[in-house]
Formats: structure tokens, C-alpha cells, sequence
């Protein structure tokens, strides 16, 4: 069964340090891969997607991720955090190429929450 | 265009009774899923609606059930409520071409 880990339960930086959240996932086929981000109280808002290609690739409010197959890897990186990035960071994975039926059924981590100090 | 519109925000219900929560998917898109999200168990799968198919179905008991109309709104059910059922339900929707899903901002149920 496929699996997503996100070792870090919190993270506490200061604002305009960089940031790294982990993700590490466990799957039978290849993946799509996702970040998501939640305010309290909100919804999920996606932040980045890898479907395929370049390994590195770019979100919203100036994330982006790498994708490491070798590694099982998807992390979340950001050069300089704001204040209002503080939330709660999903990474999730669906299994690519599945057709139409199985795209909405996503398995989530834990999540990461993100405090930012001033 | 319209977000992912989940209906209501808010709800209180007791043991026992049974509650209905409405989801409007962005327009143009077919699939809507449905997950619980509770801080044990986090973001756990429900079930997902495909032109008005139940395609996928999560581990949860009978007690949950869901529906899609022919314009892609979609309702889910919990009847018999016990306490355990308090948690934010959210809805999403995508094309149903790709991975990428589009979240509500959640119907919060508590339990009493």
C-alpha cells in the first residue's frame, strides 16, 4: 500500500530564514506528487505539482520542490519565509496515469506545521 | 470561476441523528472527492464521485454515504453520529484528467 511520510510533525524558523519540509513517500508505481498548504480553519490550497520532467519544479508565494526517485523523495524547499507562511504543509501522492476515476483518491502525510518567528 | 463551495461551514449535532453536507464543484469539473480530517488521523479518503459513480471508496463504515447529481453537486451522509464523527469534511473537485484537486474550505461537524 502506498504511503507518505512527513518526519516532521513542526517546524520553528525565523522569518527570513530558509526552509526545507521533508516528505518521503512509498509507492507501488509511479507517482504523482503534490504539496498542499492549510490555513487554520481553511481549506487545502496547492502550492506545487510534479507530474513529470524536470525534477525541480516551481509553485505559488515562492516555493519549489525536487523530486528524488531514488530517494523517494519530494521536498519542500523555500529561500526566505514570510510570517504569513506559517500553516500546515501536506504532501500527498496519487498514482500517475490512473485515469480519470482514481485521480481524486490522494494519500496524505501527516502534515509539517510551520511556525515563523519574527 | 467559482471555487469548491462546501455547505454548511458550520454544524452541531448529537449522537444518534444524522447530518448532510453539500458540496459544488468548479464548474466544468466531473470528479469530487470527499475526505475527513481529524488531528489523530489526519486526511483520510472518503469516497469519490465520477459523473455521478461512486468510483473509489475509502475505509470507513456504512454509516457514510455520499451521492453526485447530474450537475456534478455532491452530498454525503453520516447517519447514526457518534462522537468519533466530529472532524472538518472537506470536498474536492478536479477535471478527472489529472491529479490536481481543487479543496473547499470544509463543513466543521461537532458532535455532542
Amino acid at each position: 500500500a502506498q504511503s507518505v511520510t512527513q518526519p516532521d510533525i513542526h517546524i520553528t524558523v525565523s522569518e527570513g530564514a530558509s526552509l526545507e519540509l521533508r516528505c518521503n513517500y512509498s509507492y507501488g508505481a509511479t507517482p504523482y506528487l503534490f504539496w498542499y498548504v492549510q490555513s487554520p480553519g481553511q481549506g487545502l490550497q496547492l502550492l506545487l505539482k510534479y507530474f513529470s520532467g524536470d525534477t525541480l519544479v516551481q509553485g505559488i508565494k515562492g516555493f519549489e520542490a525536487e523530486f528524488k526517485r531514488s530517494q523517494s523523495s519530494f521536498n519542500l524547499r523555500k529561500p526566505s519565509v514570510h510570517w504569513s507562511d506559517a500553516a500546515e504543509y501536506f504532501c500527498a501522492v496519487v498514482r500517475a496515469n490512473a485515469g480519470g476515476t482514481s485521480y481524486g483518491k490522494l494519500t496524505f502525510g501527516q502534515g509539517t506545521i510551520l511556525t515563523v518567528h519574527p | 470561476k467559482a471555487g469548491v463551495t462546501q455547505t454548511p461551514r458550520y454544524l452541531i449535532k448529537t449522537r444518534g441523528q444524522q447530518v448532510t453536507l453539500s458540496c459544488s464543484p468548479i464548474s466544468g469539473h466531473r470528479s469530487v472527492s470527499w475526505y475527513q480530517q481529524t488531528p489523530g488521523q489526519g486526511l483520510q479518503f472518503l469516497f469519490e464521485y465520477f459523473s455521478e459513480t461512486q468510483r473509489n471508496k475509502g475505509n470507513f463504515p456504512g454509516r457514510f454515504s455520499g451521492r453526485q447529481f447530474s450537475n456534478s453537486r455532491s452530498e454525503m451522509n453520516v447517519s447514526t453520529l457518534e462522537l468519533g464523527d466530529s472532524a472538518l469534511y472537506l470536498c474536492a473537485s478536479n477535471t478527472g484528467r489529472t491529479g490536481e484537486l481543487f479543496f473547499g474550505e470544509g463543513s466543521r461537524l461537532t458532535v455532542l
